[in-house]
């Protein structure tokens, strides 16, 4: 039991697609985030959640939409995706949007393919 | 902006002998926190070991230590008695001091795939 739970593992979606993935965390943080990881790249922070009100969006493209309807689950929309769009997503939970003593929880990611 | 570096994109280590992976990080803080996350084949990263800035003792897990050097910005992962296990992803990341309100989100290296040969 990872506490942070990513459906689904695996997604194919064609450009003109509409799909969402969605995450879920049972350990009582209180911060949630979206992480995209391409091959060779650092890890890029997409959005951050604290208390359900989003408080951080690094200059990610409206094709990725976040929704936290509550602090245990966080969801990525994601509509008329580009081939350069498919990575690993991680979703990740902490304490606190600073991230907390102890750093984050993370999922097992779903792996995002664009046809 | 706080940066991290891990300048070995590739390791490799014979099963039960030590490797060293570096990371090296900027930062004008005299108080933060630096951890270090693996991250197998299975995909989940998992924290491995964490120090804080004021503490001046190296932090130990089992057979994961760190060499942290606060004066050089130096936060290396020592993983001794190497196991197949251990083969993954790792990632060096770096934390602002608490009561930040921007810019506290941990920031990560580009990893070290590590390769353990038995």
């Amino acid at each position: 039991e990872t506490g942070v739970t990513q459906t689904p593992r695996h997604l194919v979606m064609g450009m003109t697609n509409k799909k969402s993935l969605k995450c879920e965390q049972h350990l009582g943080h209180n911060a949630m985030y979206w992480y995209k990881q391409s091959a060779k790249k650092p890890l890029e922070l997409m959005f951050v959640y604290s208390l359900e009100e989003r408080v951080e969006n690094n200059s990610v493209p409206s094709r990725f939409s976040p929704e936290c309807p509550n602090s245990s689950h966080l969801f990525l929309h994601l509509h008329t995706l580009q081939p350069e769009d498919s990575a690993l997503y991680l979703c990740a939970s902490s304490q606190d949007a600073g991230g907390g003593l102890y750093g984050y929880t993370f999922g097992s990611g779903t792996r995002l393919t664009v046809v | 902006a706080q940066t991290v570096t891990q300048s070995q994109p590739e390791m490799s280590v014979q099963e039960a002998e030590t490797v060293t992976l570096s990371c090296t990080y900027d930062t004008s803080e005299s108080d933060y926190y630096l951890f270090w996350y693996k991250q197998p084949p299975s995909r989940q990263m998992i924290l491995v070991i964490r120090q804080e800035a004021y503490k001046q003792q190296n932090a130990t897990e089992n057979r994961f230590s760190v060499n942290f050097q606060k004066a050089a910005k130096s936060f290396s992962l020592k993983i001794s008695d190497s196991q197949l296990g251990d083969a993954a992803m790792y990632f060096c990341a770096y934390r602002p001091p608490l009561g930040e309100t921007s810019g506290s989100r941990l920031t990560f290296g580009e990893g070290t795939q590590l390769t353990v040969n038995p």
